[in-house]
């Protein structure tokens, strides 16, 4: 099974809108984080934010928002006013565990994020 | 600056050509990881270590070795390439002191796009 679902393969938005691209996940330790990165057409892997599975509150970075709803096991990610320059690849991704075991970033397969004039 | 820096950029092969694609990073992280990025696959993980002298597999380790001989360096090797090497690859590190590492996220390269003819 997918332990990383993006359902959203592509989106259309229009400037200044905002976007909303989902993820949900699929885990069975107690201790876990979410990332979510960007990917312009450059190639490059850009950080944005990040929620802990014992946080409290949703994480927010400036115009990103991370939507955490953890019985749903989802964690959407929440772009206000978007801008051109969001136009991008966007990656969910989960790390698990408190160490010791095996390690790494699952990935889901993206969504491709284009926003328009 | 901070970061994780990867070489070639670009590099166009011949199948069964033994090469290595480097990888450097300069936080002091612990952790080091190996990906591949494939359209509609997202990334997959290749290989991955948690300190010096010590690394596993991931999900995609097939046609792949890596070393890890000092703390800052992870090659990643590639025998005898075959065209179903062709991909865009991805080192990363983490750091991995204070508990639980899914707290950290990685740190990814500029990435090297491979072409096996």
């Amino acid at each position: 099974a997918q332990k990383i679902t993006q359902t959203q393969p592509g989106m259309f938005v229009q400037e200044k809108e905002a976007v909303t691209l989902d993820c949900t996940y699929d885990t069975s330790d107690p201790s876990y984080g979410l990332f979510w990165y960007k990917q312009p057409s450059s190639g490059e892997m850009i950080f944005l934010i990040y929620q802990g599975s014992y946080d409290q509150q949703n994480a927010t970075e400036g115009r990103y928002s991370l939507n955490f709803q953890k019985a749903r096991k989802s964690a959407n990610l929440v772009i206000s006013a978007s801008q051109l320059g969001d136009s991008a690849m966007y990656f969910c991704a989960m790390r698990e565990g408190s160490g010791g075991g095996a390690d790494g970033l699952t990935f889901g397969k993206g969504t491709h994020l284009i926003i328009q004039p | 600056e901070a970061q994780v820096t990867q070489n070639p950029r670009y590099l166009i092969t011949v199948t069964g050509k033994k090469l290595t694609v480097t990888c450097s990073q300069n936080m002091n992280h612990e952790y080091m990881s190996w990906y591949r990025q494939d359209p509609g696959l997202g990334l997959r993980q290749i290989y991955y270590s948690m300190n010096v002298e010590v690394t596993d597999k991931g999900d995609v380790p097939e046609g792949y070795k890596v070393s890890r001989k000092e703390k800052r360096n992870f090659p990643l090797i590639l025998e005898s390439p075959s065209p179903n090497q062709t991909s865009l690859y991805f080192c990363a590190s983490s750091p991995g002191t204070g508990l639980p590492i899914s707290n950290y996220g990685y740190t990814f390269g500029s990435g090297t796009r491979l072409t096996v003819v």
